[in-house]
């Protein structure tokens, strides 16, 4: 089955600072999808990728989708406290939704 | 709405035995699916449903049943329970287009298991 490896596990930062996660496959995707966790909560749908080398924006969230499609990104510029939490990338297939291991974010007020 | 529903929110069990995590949906969803998540683990499918009288294994199926009798509600069975399956359990529904039931799901609050 599809799986995904998503790096780093934990990231501390300073607020203020950057952040990204990266989330890899050795099969092309279909599509990505990121969701984020608060400590203590449920994961939350951010957003889907499904397009060759597409780019979307949240604000200061910018979600990427490799060329080749089996990479992707989350990049959080100038971190806040709210930024706290766990972030996943997941991949759909075969009636699946699988999720890669999560990226922790800490940030340091 | 309410959502997603999951109860209990928390339970204790002794090895060996059995219960029932309920999990209702109210946003008439087709698909709907159980996962747990451990520590550094990220969240593990168990067992999915594409609607209701279907269901299917995910990647960690042993240990646990589901049924799907109604649109609504996907219950998770535990047959006999063991300090591995300690965790914390979600379900999530999502519309579930078929063929690549690639939507976006939504997830209860969750219900943390114990098993000593």
């Amino acid at each position: 089955g599809q799986q995904v490896m998503q790096i780093p596990q934990y990231q501390h930062v300073q607020e203020g600072e950057d952040f990204t996660t990266y989330c890899n496959s050795s099969t092309t995707l279909s599509n990505i999808q990121w969701y984020k966790q608060r400590p203590g909560g449920h994961p939350v749908f951010l957003i889907q990728l499904v397009k060759s080398g597409e780019v979307k924006k949240q604000k200061r969230l910018t979600f990427q989708f490799g060329e080749a499609k089996k990479n992707s990104s989350l990049h959080i510029t100038a971190t806040q406290t709210t930024d706290v939490g766990t972030y996943f990338c997941a991949v759909t297939g075969g009636f699946k939704t699988i999720f890669g291991a999560g990226t922790r974010l800490f940030v340091k007020a | 709405n309410a959502g997603v529903t999951q109860t209990p929110k928390f339970q204790v069990l002794k090895t060996g035995q059995s219960m029932t995590l309920q999990c209702a949906q109210d946003m008439n969803h087709e698909y709907m699916s159980w996962y747990r998540q451990d520590p550094g683990m990220g969240l593990r499918l168990i067992h999915y449903s594409v609607g209701a009288g279907i269901t299917d294994q995910g990647e960690v199926p042993n240990g646990y049943n589901v049924s799907r009798s109604t649109t609504e509600d996907f219950p998770l069975r535990l047959l006999s329970a063991a300090p591995s399956q300690t965790s914390v359990y979600f379900c999530a529904s999502s519309e579930g287009q078929a063929p690549y039931y690639n939507s976006p799901l939504h997830f209860g609050n969750g219900t943390r298991l114990t098993v000593t």
